[in-house]
This record gives C-alpha cells, sequence and structure tokens, in this order.
C-alpha cells in the first residue's frame, strides 16, 4: 500500500531532550516536507527537500533539523524542545515540484508534547 | 510573505444544499491550486486541484478560480453530513505549498 508513515504517533516529553520523528514513504517521491498545524495558525512548513541531500528551510525552521539520506526517510530533528514546540506535526510526499500539480500525500500526523 | 486567506467558520449548511468555500491568495504569480480536506485528527487529503482560470469540475464538487482577483473557491453540491471536515486552501509558489488556515464546514441533517 502507497503510504507515508510518521513516528511515533504520540510523543510527550520535556524540555531540552532531543527527539526524532521519522518520516518513511513507499512512492518513490523525491519531494519530501515537514509542516506544524496549530490552532488558528494552519498547516506552516517547516522543512523541505527536493532530492537526497537537498533540504531547505520552509516558513518555520527554527529550533528543527532535518536530514535527507536516503530517498524514503526524512526524520525531523528537535535538538532541544521547547513548550512552544508543542504542535502536530505531518510529514508530507510528493512525485516532485516539476510537475506544478503533484498531488502532496500526508502522513497519519504526530502529536507531540513538550512539558 | 506570501499568504493564503480563508474564513475559518464554521460554515454551517442544511444536508442537501450547496456550501461554498472561499480563499485569497496574496501573490500573483501563484502556479496552482489545490482543496484539502481533512477530518478531525486525521491527515489532509487531496479533494481537487486547478490551475486554469474557470471552472473544474470532479463529481460534487467544483473547483473555481479567477486568477484577475487571486481568487478560487470550492462548491459542494448537495451536501452530506459526512462533508462535515475542515477545508484547506493550498496556493502553490515554485517549490512550496502555502495552506490557508482552513474553513470548517458543517453539514447538518
Amino acid at each position: 500500500e502507497a503510504q507515508v508513515t510518521q513516528n511515533p504517533r504520540y510523543l510527550i516529553t520535556v524540555t531540552g531532550k532531543k527527539l526524532t520523528v521519522t518520516c518513511s514513504q513507499n512512492m518513490n517521491h523525491e519531494y519530501m516536507s515537514w509542516y506544524r498545524q496549530d490552532p488558528g495558525l494552519g498547516l506552516r512548513q517547516i522543512y523541505y527537500s527536493m532530492n537526497v541531500e537537498v533540504t531547505d528551510k520552509g516558513d518555520v525552521p527554527e529550533g528543527y533539523k532535518v536530514s535527507r539520506k536516503e530517498k524514503r526517510n526524512f526524520p525531523l530533528i528537535l535538538e532541544s524542545p521547547s513548550p512552544n514546540q508543542t504542535s502536530l506535526y505531518f510529514c508530507a510526499s510528493s512525485l516532485g515540484t516539476a510537475n506544478s500539480y503533484n498531488e502532496q500525500f500526508f502522513g497519519p500526523g504526530t502529536r507531540l508534547t513538550v512539558l | 510573505q506570501k499568504e493564503v486567506e480563508q474564513n475559518s467558520g464554521p460554515l454551517s449548511v442544511p444536508e442537501g444544499a450547496i456550501a461554498s468555500l472561499n480563499c485569497t491568495y496574496s501573490d500573483r504569480g501563484s502556479q496552482s491550486f489545490f482543496w484539502y480536506r481533512q477530518y478531525s485528527g486525521k491527515s489532509p487529503e487531496l479533494i481537487m486541484f486547478i490551475y486554469s482560470n474557470g471552472d473544474k469540475e470532479d463529481g460534487r464538487f467544483t473547483a473555481q478560480l479567477n486568477k484577475a482577483s487571486q481568487y478560487v473557491s470550492l462548491l459542494i453540491r448537495d451536501s452530506q453530513p459526512s462533508d462535515s471536515a475542515t477545508y484547506l486552501c493550498a496556493v502553490r509558489y515554485t517549490d512550496k505549498l502555502i495552506f490557508g488556515t482552513g474553513t470548517r464546514l458543517q453539514v447538518f441533517p
């Protein structure tokens, strides 16, 4: 089944404790992206990657890191989480950006709480 | 800052009516436009995309685009209670997808 998977789905952690949220897709997609969703603010892009070893900042990259060592995986790293990073996180992937109407497929979401 | 604006709602319509959802965007360089549906606690799923001026129909859904007015809308005909969800408008700028905050639609029996 074609899908985007994220782990963990739910995470409660404490300020300053490094964490990684994994994202994997099995559709051979070039483009992958991380979003956070907050009430009243909608979906905001954190980082995106157009291919292996190519990453770029989205609109809200502060406090996050990403890597793209393999095409299928795009982990999101919070080196020192803070309470303002409490949010619902979505990973998404699409074939690429050459075709301007490529559909983005979303993972199921990771609900992160930082105490 | 490129912006996508939506009324947060809720928009309440009776079952069987037409629901009209609207979205405006700030950048005339926008390339393509998407409507996603998101049920509470779930991930967004694509309903339709449109990139040319005019209307595009898919079943009960019609997307309308007016680039001169920087306006895109989604019409849902014969609304059903199962259509109750948040509808996200998204606009493509080069390699980024910018989302609006969404409009919550409630369809009551």
